[in-house]
């Protein structure tokens, strides 16, 4: 079955440390996303990337950084740059030209 | 409502009762909608969507409403049922032109429905 993949779906960090979380799609899209959820809020965009070897930041991309290597893997780095990282994230992909979003099932990264 | 600091706007009702979700957005350009459920650690998943040249659509159990005017979304779910708790969130698509879509989301309202 196609899908979106996020893994792990919990992850604990220390202080100072940079941690990778993976984001793999099977759906053929064109278009990847990394989004933050924060306890009663929506969601914000962190970044987002339409092709490969190409990414733009989003409205919180501070202490993040993407990569986009394969069509269908768009890993999200959070680095020791950002403050509160403490968060649910939450991936999303995209076919160019259709409206439809898929979302991955989410990692909750705790920092301890 | 509005959500204040931390916590989510929230509603509460009977099994059975219909229920009524609001959303306010922000961009009077943005030209396609979603509606979204998301229940406790998992992603959102899609309920109904709608265009911008519509005000009304149906789908089963649920409907949502556009009022462009006042820049405003509804999601009413019928015959609510308590797997229909989790948190609705609507969502903004805006096409800035071509392949470029910006997704913004709403803060969400946590419902709950009592048996």
């Amino acid at each position: 079955d196609g899908g979106i993949t996020q893994s792990p779906k919990y992850l604990f960090r220390k202080e100072g440390q940079n941690v990778t979380l993976s984001c793999e799609q099977n759906l053929n899209h064109d278009a990847m996303y990394w989004y933050r959820q924060d306890p009663g809020q929506g969601l914000r965009l962190i970044y987002y990337s339409q092709i490969v070897n190409d990414f733009q930041k989003g409205d919180i991309a501070e202490g993040y950084s993407v990569s986009r290597e394969k069509k269908e893997s768009f890993p999200l780095t959070v680095t020791s740059a950002q403050k509160n990282p403490t968060a649910f994230y939450l991936c999303a992909s995209k076919l160019l030209g259709e409206d439809g979003y898929t979302f991955g099932s989410g990692t909750r990264l705790t920092v301890v | 409502g509005e959500s204040v600091g931390l916590h989510l706007p929230t509603l509460s009702v009977q099994e059975g009762d219909n229920s009524i979700i609001n959303c306010a957005y922000s961009n009077s350009a943005s030209d396609y909608f979603i509606w979204y459920k998301q229940e406790s650690g998992k992603g959102p998943q899609f309920i109904i969507d709608i265009r911008s040249n519509m005000d009304k659509r149906q789908g089963q159990r649920v409907t949502v409403l556009l009022n462009k005017t006042v820049k405003h979304l509804s999601l009413q779910i019928a015959a609510t049922q308590p797997g229909d708790s989790a948190v609705y969130f609507c969502a903004e698509i805006y096409n800035s032109g071509g392949s470029n879509y910006k997704l913004t989301f709403g803060k969400g309202t946590l419902l709950t429905v009592n048996p």
